[in-house]
C-alpha cells in the first residue's frame, strides 16, 4: 500500500534554531500534503494544506512565517520551523492524498516529536 | 460547520471486554467517515472507513456503521486486547477532501 515516510522521527533542538521536518510519498505522486500538529491530550490541529509547485495555504492562526511549508515535488513536503521556541514542542504529522484527491489516498507520516529546549 | 464529537476518555476495560466508542457528526451533505488508531510512540494509521449510509467498516476486529440518521459512528469491537490500548481518532472528511477530527479517546485495556 501507499506509504509516506516522515523524518527525523525525534528531534531535539535548541531555543532561537530552526528545524526542516521531511514528508514523502514513496510509493504515489502526492499533489497535496497536510501538515497536523498535535497538542497534549488534544486531538490533531490543521496547520497547512500544500499543494505542489504553489503556495501553501495557513489555517487560521497559523504563523506562515514560523512554520515553512515547501511541496516543491510530487513527492516531498518540508515543513521548517523558524527560530523554534520552548512552546513550539509538539507532535508534527504529514499526510498525504494521491493524485486523485479521494480518501483512498490519505496516507500519514509516522509523525516527529520536536522538543525546543 | 463541520464537526466531530467523540467520547472522553480514558477508557479502561479489562482483556475480552466488549468495547463501544461512540461518535457523533454534524456535516453537510454525505461525507465519509474514519477511525485511526495511534498507538503509543507512533504516528496515525487508518483503521477502518465508511464512504456511505449504513455502510461497515471492519478491520482488526473492529467494526464502525455509518448511521446517518442518528449522525454517528461509533467504534465497537467484541473483545478487546492489551495490545488494543491506544487513542483513537474519529474523523470525517468534507467536500474538500480536508479531515475533520474528533478529540481523540484514549483506550487502555488492562490483562
Amino acid at each position: 500500500g501507499a506509504v509516506v515516510s516522515q523524518h527525523p522521527s525525534r528531534v531535539i533542538c535548541k531555543s532561537g534554531t530552526s528545524v526542516k521536518i521531511e514528508c514523502r510519498s514513496l510509493d504515489f505522486q502526492a499533489t497535496t500534503m497536510f501538515w497536523y500538529r498535535q497538542f497534549p491530550k488534544k486531538s490533531l490541529m490543521l496547520m497547512a494544506t500544500s499543494n505542489e509547485g504553489s503556495k501553501a495555504t495557513y489555517e487560521q492562526g497559523v504563523e506562515k512565517d514560523k512554520f515553512l511549508i515547501n511541496h516543491a515535488s510530487l513527492t516531498l513536503s518540508t515543513l521548517t520551523v523558524t527560530s523554534a521556541h520552548p512552546e513550539d514542542s509538539s507532535f508534527y504529522i504529514c499526510s498525504a492524498a494521491e493524485a486523485s484527491g479521494r480518501f483512498y489516498g490519505y496516507t500519514f507520516g509516522s509523525g516527529t516529536r520536536l522538543t525546543v529546549v | 460547520g463541520n464537526s466531530v464529537t467523540q467520547m472522553e476518555g480514558p477508557v479502561t476495560l479489562s482483556e475480552e471486554a466488549f468495547l463501544t466508542i461512540n461518535c457523533t457528526y454534524t456535516a453537510t451533505g454525505y461525507p465519509s467517515l474514519f477511525w485511526y488508531v495511534q498507538y503509543p510512540g507512533e504516528g496515525l494509521q487508518l483503521l477502518l472507513k465508511a464512504t456511505k449510509a449504513d455502510d461497515k467498516g471492519s478491520n482488526k476486529g473492529f467494526e464502525a456503521t455509518y448511521r446517518k440518521e442518528t449522525t454517528s459512528f461509533h467504534l465497537e469491537k467484541g473483545s478487546v486486547q492489551v495490545s488494543d490500548s491506544a487513542v483513537y481518532f474519529c474523523a470525517l472528511q468534507d467536500s474538500n477532501y480536508q479531515l475533520i477530527w474528533g478529540a481523540g479517546t484514549k483506550l487502555i485495556i488492562k490483562p
